[in-house]
Formats: structure tokens, C-alpha cells, sequence
């Protein structure tokens, strides 16, 4: 058991730029997280995933952001057109099974800067 | 909707000092609750959870914590703190009874520990 990774760790952008970030989570583990964190403040839910199918998306998930899982394994975050207000960490976490009852494993992040 | 509230957003402890950090929700259902600590530039780690059952849990490295649906709260103790407990600390609740599996976060407690 690795734990849950992420890549890159910390992405700095221009403004108008396009951005992808990965999250491979831990083997076996067939449900899938993203959050961001901004200063000061708590994780915040963006996405979720059982195995390949997106089953939540947040009001926070603009339509300038994008998140795939193809194949149930890895996923992938992409964020169009980035703005200043996009500058934030990018948290990735996954859980086993289906039940509410499983604790979620995090990454460590990405934390996006954008000029 | 769900919500975490953690009432203070820095605590200042004396090394072998007790603890206790607060945390109420607010939620229709029978909650799961959960606490994360943060270290610097990390990710996410899980302290406890409670899903049911006895309602004082015990996690790992010394932290308990008590759910009391009276009072909607789940504070964290711990009787003896540690120089490397200096972190911030998140609560979090999930649905017991909904679909949703995305955890909903307080805005976090930083801790600091006096030598």
C-alpha cells in the first residue's frame, strides 16, 4: 500500500492557462475524491467517483473544470482558462467499497498558483 | 445542508498540557464524524471516526473523542500534548443515511505547542 499520490505537487500558471493535475489512488480502492483547500479554510468537495462513472459534481465545479477517471484508475483534474481565484490546493483522496462507513485516504496535493 | 463548525481557530497549548479541541455539527441525520490532522505541506491524515456504537473513540497517537447527539458535537481530547502535535486540526461529517459520501469539513483549528 503506497498511499494515495499526486502530480505535480505544486504547478505555478499564468492566467488563461489550462491545467491537469493526476491523482493515482490506492490500489483496490474503488472510490475516488477531489477537494480544494484554500488558506485558512477546510477542504471543500468538488468530485467524486465509483470506479469509472462521476456520480457528484459540486456547485464549486465550474464548467471550467473537467475531471476524468477512465478505467476506474487513475484520475485527472483539468481546469480551463485558469483565474486568480483558482490558486488553491488540490486534495485527491479514495476509499474502499461503498459504504459510508469507509474512511478516505488522502494525498498529499497539488497546490496550484496562479499569476 | 450540512454543515462543521470549529469554534476556535487557534489554540496555544503548554507542551504535557491536556487538550481539547471543539467541534459541532449541524445535521439532520445520524452522522459519521471523523478528525484529520494536517501537518504542514502535507495531506490529510485520519485521527478517528465514529460511526456508531460507544460513543467515545479512541484514535491514534493518544487523541479520543467524544460524540454527544444532545450537544451535536465530537470534540477531540487528548490528556498529555506533545511538541509534534503542533498542527491544524479538521472535523468532518458524512451521511450515514444518503447517498452522499463526500465529506463536509470544519474551517480547522491550528494548534501550537509551547515548549
Amino acid at each position: 500500500d503506497t498511499g494515495v499520490s499526486q502530480n505535480p505537487r505544486h504547478k505555478i500558471t499564468k492566467r488563461g492557462q489550462n491545467v491537469t493535475f493526476r491523482c493515482d489512488p490506492i490500489s483496490e480502492h474503488n472510490r475516488l475524491y477531489w477537494y480544494r483547500q484554500t488558506l485558512g479554510q477546510g477542504p471543500e468537495f468538488l468530485t467524486y467517483f465509483q470506479n469509472e462513472a462521476q456520480l457528484e459534481k459540486s456547485r464549486l465545479l465550474s464548467d471550467r473544470f473537467s475531471a476524468e477517471r477512465p478505467k476506474g484508475s487513475f484520475s485527472t483534474l483539468e481546469i480551463q482558462r485558469t483565474e486568480q481565484g483558482d490558486s488553491a490546493m488540490y486534495l485527491c483522496a479514495s476509499s474502499p467499497g461503498t459504504s459510508g462507513r469507509n474512511e478516505q485516504f488522502f494525498g498529499p496535493g497539488t497546490r496550484l498558483t496562479v499569476l | 445542508a450540512q454543515s462543521v463548525t470549529q469554534p476556535d481557530i487557534h489554540i496555544t497549548v503548554s507542551e504535557g498540557a491536556s487538550l481539547e479541541l471543539r467541534c459541532n455539527y449541524s445535521y439532520g441525520a445520524t452522522p459519521y464524524l471523523f478528525w484529520y490532522v494536517q501537518s504542514p505541506g502535507q495531506g490529510l491524515q485520519l485521527l478517528l471516526k465514529y460511526f456508531s456504537g460507544d460513543t467515545l473513540v479512541q484514535g491514534i497517537k493518544g487523541f479520543e473523542a467524544e460524540f454527544k447527539r444532545s450537544q451535536s458535537s465530537f470534540n477531540l481530547r487528548k490528556p498529555s500534548v506533545h511538541w509534534s502535535d503542533a498542527a491544524e486540526y479538521f472535523c468532518a461529517v458524512a451521511s450515514m443515511d444518503t447517498g452522499r459520501r463526500a465529506l463536509t469539513f470544519g474551517s480547522g483549528t491550528r494548534l501550537q505547542v509551547q515548549p
